[in-house]
């Protein structure tokens, strides 16, 4: 059974950086046959993809175009876990952040979500 | 990229069926068949209920169903349920190697 733990502060001050780990059980960050993403939801915007990353003999990451500047998905295949990193954070960030395992075309696993609040 | 079309709300009786339309374009919808449709309760965890336009994974009831017309993508509940009333969100991969998200449609049971 996969599972997906998610970890990381739920207060971050405007301009900081957010970081979020989500480390994966039951299957492999190197998987050749799923993608990892990071989506996330709030009242005002819904679900918003950010991003992902996946190991097709090489790595790729993909991200959102309007968080192209600002964000960074990085695989950590020692640890089987992946990161997310969204760089100069405004109160606009502030949401349900949730990892995701992709099986193309959908999103079959989640982790539990982490609200993110950005605020001084 | 711009977010997928989705009505802000639809309702239906239980025992009815209700159509949930999601409309994008011809570089997301219209060019693959990488669509998916969400459910979510709120403050619970997004649930994948169709992929890959019309498939359902294993456990989801086949009173859902999914399809597609041209830019225009569709989930049909059918029997509708009092507990089938939340947030229904669909998604499809994009020509610039992104994925995309619909607005969201409000299920309410009458």
């Amino acid at each position: 059974q996969v599972h997906l733990q998610q970890s990381g502060p739920g207060l971050v001050k405007p301009s900081q950086t957010l970081s979020l780990t989500c480390v994966i059980s039951g299957d492999s960050v190197s998987s050749n046959t799923f993608a990892w993403n990071w989506i996330r939801q709030s009242p005002s915007r819904g679900l918003e993809w950010l991003g992902r990353t996946y190991y097709r003999s090489k790595w790729y990451n993909e991200y959102a175009l309007s968080l192209k500047s600002r964000i960074t998905i990085n695989p950590d295949t020692s640890k089987n876990q992946f990161s997310l990193q969204l760089n100069s954070v405004t109160p606009e960030d502030t949401a349900v952040y949730y990892c995701a395992r992709d099986r193309g075309a959908g999103n079959d696993y989640w982790g539990q979500g982490t609200l993110v609040t950005v605020s001084s | 990229q711009s977010a997928l079309t989705q009505p802000a709300s639809v309702s239906g009786s239980p025992g009815q069926s209700i159509t949930i339309s999601c409309t994008g374009t011809s570089s997301d919808i219209g060019a693959y068949n990488y669509v998916s449709w969400y459910q979510h309760h709120p403050g619970k965890v997004p649930k994948l209920m169709i992929y890959m336009v019309s498939n359902r994974p294993s456990g989801v009831s086949n009173r859902f169903s999914g399809s597609k017309s041209g830019n225009t993508a569709s989930l049909t509940i059918s029997g509708l349920q009092a507990e089938d009333e939340a947030d229904y969100y669909c998604s499809s991969y994009t020509g610039s190697s992104t994925v995309v998200f619909g607005g969201g449609t409000k299920l309410t049971v009458l």
